[in-house]
């Protein structure tokens, strides 16, 4: 069974830093990563999407990397702002079936 | 804008009442998700569906169904609500082949149970 495990499981960093989230998967048979981000109360907004044969992905301060046979993907966010605060949650679907297998993500908090 | 939409942003019901939660997309997806997310379990899914008619078990299961009758609606509904349904539910949607589009998720829906 895939498991799904994101370190650490809270972080804070003064504004400015820029930082890595990492998030590492048992199985490397994966069709593709998902990374997302969600607000207190609310519900995921997509960032980031790796297909399994990329190994990375960036939009913005954002750039995602995968590195299946190790089972590893870092989302690394650059000049971080307070408003990147947020939990960020890393997903990885497993062949044909599109089903979704969560980590239970990494709280940021972003300090002025 | 694509958008999955959940009818309801907070429920509350009582113990044995028949609780349907409503989700809709316009994107013309295939693929359809009911999630349930609790503290330290993180996403946990409970039914999918990737045509209309059609459905799948997921994890959780277990005192649930569902219902979809047409591509855009898919319908979530506890039978019997316990208090250990008290959950944020969310609904997601993909292609079937998800190609470069990724998971599009509802804002959820906080279920109380009392």
């Amino acid at each position: 069974k895939q498991e799904v495990t994101q370190i650490p499981a809270a972080l804070s960093v003064p504004e400015g830093e820029n930082l890595v989230l990492n998030c590492s998967f048992t199985d490397s048979a994966i069709y593709n990563l998902q990374w997302f981000r969600q607000d207190p109360g609310k519900g995921l907004t997509s960032l980031l999407l790796i297909q399994s044969s990329q190994r990375e992905q960036t939009s913005g301060r954002l750039n995602a990397s995968l590195d299946k046979s190790s089972g590893r993907s870092t989302l690394y966010i650059a000049a971080s702002q307070p408003g990147d605060s947020a939990t960020y949650l890393c997903a990885v679907c497993i062949g044909t079936a599109s089903k979704l297998t969560f980590g239970t993500g990494t709280r940021l908090q972003v300090t002025l | 804008d694509v958008k999955v939409t959940q009818s309801s942003r907070y429920l509350v019901k009582r113990t044995g009442e028949k609780v349907f939660l409503e989700c809709v997309q316009d994107m013309d997806h295939e693929n359809m998700f009911w999630y349930r997310q609790d503290p330290g379990l993180g996403l946990r899914l409970i039914y999918f569906s990737y045509d209309v008619k059609m459905k799948e078990k997921g994890d959780i299961p277990e005192g649930y169904s569902v219902s979809r009758e047409k591509k855009e609606r898919f319908s979530l509904i506890l039978e019997s609500a316990s208090t250990n349904q008290t959950s944020m539910y969310l609904c997601a949607s993909s292609l079937l082949q998800t190609g470069g589009r990724g998971y599009t998720f509802g804002s959820g829906t906080r279920l109380t149970v009392v």
